[in-house]
This record gives structure tokens, C-alpha cells and sequence, in this order.
């Protein structure tokens, strides 16, 4: 079993529709967690940062993290066929070996098809 | 510019050839991360480096591969003789550890573009 498992998709959703995205993890360590956007050949895109547990918003994204669950979500809201890309999910932990060092899952893959 | 800087973007060598990248850092970051992704999979960690020490490598780093951070600025990637299975993008992420705060330490890793290695 992976660290972090992640569906890869794809997803498909009409445009407008929200959009879950979800992450779990087997880590209890984990302390930070990130959401990335990336487009095809493109380098990793920072959209989200989340310390601990709780919910944090910024425009149409919500990430959502449950510890206790070891389960991570991006929300989208209003979905544009712009948002058609793999969001990756990530976290780390402070311990001593590994410390800071984000993790990643697989990726999904999402199409808003307009 | 304020971000993460790759060089070269795309290689093309032939097997058995040695490559080298750079990596230039957001300038105030003292964190430095390698990482390799395939198709269809998320980043792979690689190494890293707090300022110029190098502090963690996976198993994936085999010993054809050495990554440097002269003066803890911007780091190198070398990879010796060159296999088809490195075939890949090599992704360089820096970061700021800093003192805790109620936040936490505020570590999210901003990437570059990568470099995509294809070797023939």
C-alpha cells in the first residue's frame, strides 16, 4: 500500500458542476497538506496549503482535511473546462529523517467538458 | 522573476551519455528538492538539500546519479550514463523552513517547469 492513494481518473464533469477530489493517506504524521494543479508537460502548480486539520477557502477551491479519517478533498466550484487538468494531492510530516519532504499521490485527472 | 527556474527544459541524449540540469530556487527558499515523474504517476522524491547539505536520498537516487548545491543557491542534477529508463521529467521544488508559528512552518514546495529527459 502507497503512502497516499489517489483515484487517477479521469473525471468527467460538465461545466459548472462541482468538482471532489479526494486524497487518503496511512500516515499519521502528517501535518501539512497541498494541493497541486498540473497541465499536461507542465511543471507542478501550487493551489492549496492546509497545516493540520480544518477547511480553508480561496475563491472557487475549498481543501478539507480530516485527520482523523486520513482523508484530504479539493472541492471546485463553478467548473470551467480551464480547470481540465491532474491535481495532484501532497503532504508531509515534521519527523526527524523525512522531515518537510511533501509526498505525493498519483494524480487525477480531470475533464470539464463545456 | 520570482520562481523556480529549470534548465535545460526538454534533453534528448543517447544511452550511455551523461546529462546535467539546473535547478535555480526561489532566492530566499533555503530548501531544494529533486523529484522524478513518469506518465500517469504523482512526483517521486529524489533528494534534497537544506541550504547546501545534502540531508536524505531514496532508494530511486542510484549511484549514477549525484545532485550538488555549491553555497546553497542553485543545485545540479547529473545522471552518468544514461539509461532508457530514466526516461523522464526531473522536477526541481524549493521551500522555506522556518520557525514554527501558529501555521506551522509554512512549508509548501513551489516547482519549476521540469526538465524532460528522453534517452534514445
Amino acid at each position: 500500500q502507497k503512502e497516499v492513494e489517489q483515484d487517477p481518473g479521469p473525471l468527467s464533469v460538465p461545466e459548472g458542476a462541482i468538482v471532489s477530489l479526494n486524497c487518503t493517506y496511512s500516515n499519521s504524521a502528517f501535518q501539512y497538506f497541498m494541493w497541486y494543479r498540473q497541465y499536461s508537460r507542465k511543471g507542478p502548480e501550487l493551489l492549496m496549503y492546509t497545516y493540520s486539520s480544518g477547511n480553508k477557502e480561496d475563491g472557487r477551491f475549498t481543501a478539507q482535511v480530516d485527520k482523523s479519517s486520513k482523508y484530504i478533498s479539493l472541492f471546485i466550484r463553478d467548473s470551467q473546462p480551464s480547470d481540465s487538468a491532474t491535481y495532484l494531492c501532497a503532504m508531509s510530516a515534521e519527523a526527524l529523517r523525512w522531515s518537510y519532504i511533501p509526498t505525493f499521490g498519483r494524480g487525477t485527472s480531470l475533464i470539464v467538458h463545456p | 522573476d520570482t520562481g523556480v527556474s529549470q534548465n535545460p527544459r526538454h534533453k534528448i541524449t543517447k544511452r550511455g551519455q551523461n546529462v546535467t540540469f539546473r535547478c535555480d530556487p526561489i532566492s530566499e527558499h533555503n530548501r531544494l528538492y529533486w523529484y522524478r515523474q513518469t506518465l500517469g504517476q504523482g512526483p517521486e522524491f529524489l533528494t534534497y538539500f537544506q541550504n547546501e547539505a545534502q540531508l536524505e536520498k531514496s532508494r530511486l537516487l542510484s549511484d549514477r546519479f549525484s545532485a550538488e548545491r555549491p553555497k546553497g543557491s542553485f543545485s545540479t542534477l547529473e545522471i552518468q550514463r544514461t539509461e532508457q529508463g530514466d526516461s523522464a521529467m526531473y522536477l526541481c521544488a524549493s521551500s522555506l523552513v522556518r520557525h514554527a508559528t501558529t501555521q506551522g512552518r509554512n512549508t509548501e514546495a513551489f516547482f519549476g517547469q521540469g526538465t524532460r529527459l528522453t534517452v534514445v
